[in-house]
């Protein structure tokens, strides 16, 4: 497909247990972000890859969170030890090239996580 | 980064124009706007994108007075399929992007 996928669509899981989420970019996109959306609420900066360097996580809630580009292209974002707190919609995004301006984010429909 | 402000939400009739207005007093010599539009279960969207003056597209216009320190957004004619979260993001032109989300305006129209 030509926009950006992300799966699982949904996922449930138990407290305590890792997750992996998945983001695959449109293809030949340079810069990949990953966002966290609470209901009613804007997205959430998490983490920002410029082809396979992450350039910024300052958003990473703790250090439960990671994600890594190993190879520039698909993306995946790590949660250990899950809690309930982090039950919300991860959202990834795509840009074809760093430096936003005509280039803007395409974005996936999201992994919708339920920690229970 | 500049801080944008936008109204939390707005309603609006069917067939009506609707203009949502964002300010960025601190907006910086090479910071641009976009404007985003989030439908219930997607992804924010791509609308408009603009520096300064007025931009056109299908979709939108985006106003942009002389200071840059507001833009309105400006939506001809809506249809309940424009009911939606619009949010206005400012962010520099250079290098790397940090694109910050703020809450947006929930725009509702009414048949």
């Amino acid at each position: 497909g030509a926009g950006v996928s992300q799966s699982p669509r949904y996922k449930v899981t138990k407290r305590g247990q890792d997750v992996a989420l998945r983001c695959d970019p449109i293809s030949g996109h340079v810069s990949l972000y990953w966002y966290r959306q609470a209901l009613g609420q804007g997205p959430e900066f998490l983490t920002y890859f410029n082809y396979e360097a992450q350039q910024d996580k300052s958003g990473l809630p703790n250090d439960r969170f990671s994600a890594e580009r190993p190879e520039g292209s698909i993306s995946t974002l790590t949660i250990q030890r899950t809690e309930q707190r982090d039950s919300a919609m991860y959202r990834c995004a795509s840009s074809l090239r760093t430096g936003g301006y005509n280039s803007p984010l395409h974005f996936g429909n999201g992994t919708r996580l339920t920690v229970t | 980064l500049a801080k944008t402000t936008q109204p939390i939400s707005m309603d609006s009739y069917e067939g009506q124009e609707v203009n949502i207005t964002c300010s960025h007093n601190n907006i910086a010599t090479n910071d641009y706007i976009t404007w985003y539009q989030q439908f219930p279960s997607q992804g924010p969207r791509f609308i408009i994108q603009g520096y300064k003056t007025k931009v056109t597209n299908e979709v939108a216009s985006l106003f942009i007075p002389a200071d840059r320190k507001s833009s309105t957004l400006s939506l001809p004619r809506v249809s309940l399929s424009d009911t939606a979260v619009y949010y206005c993001l400012v962010a520099n032109s250079g290098g790397y992007q940090k694109v910050t989300f703020g809450t947006g305006t929930k725009l509702q129209v009414i048949p």
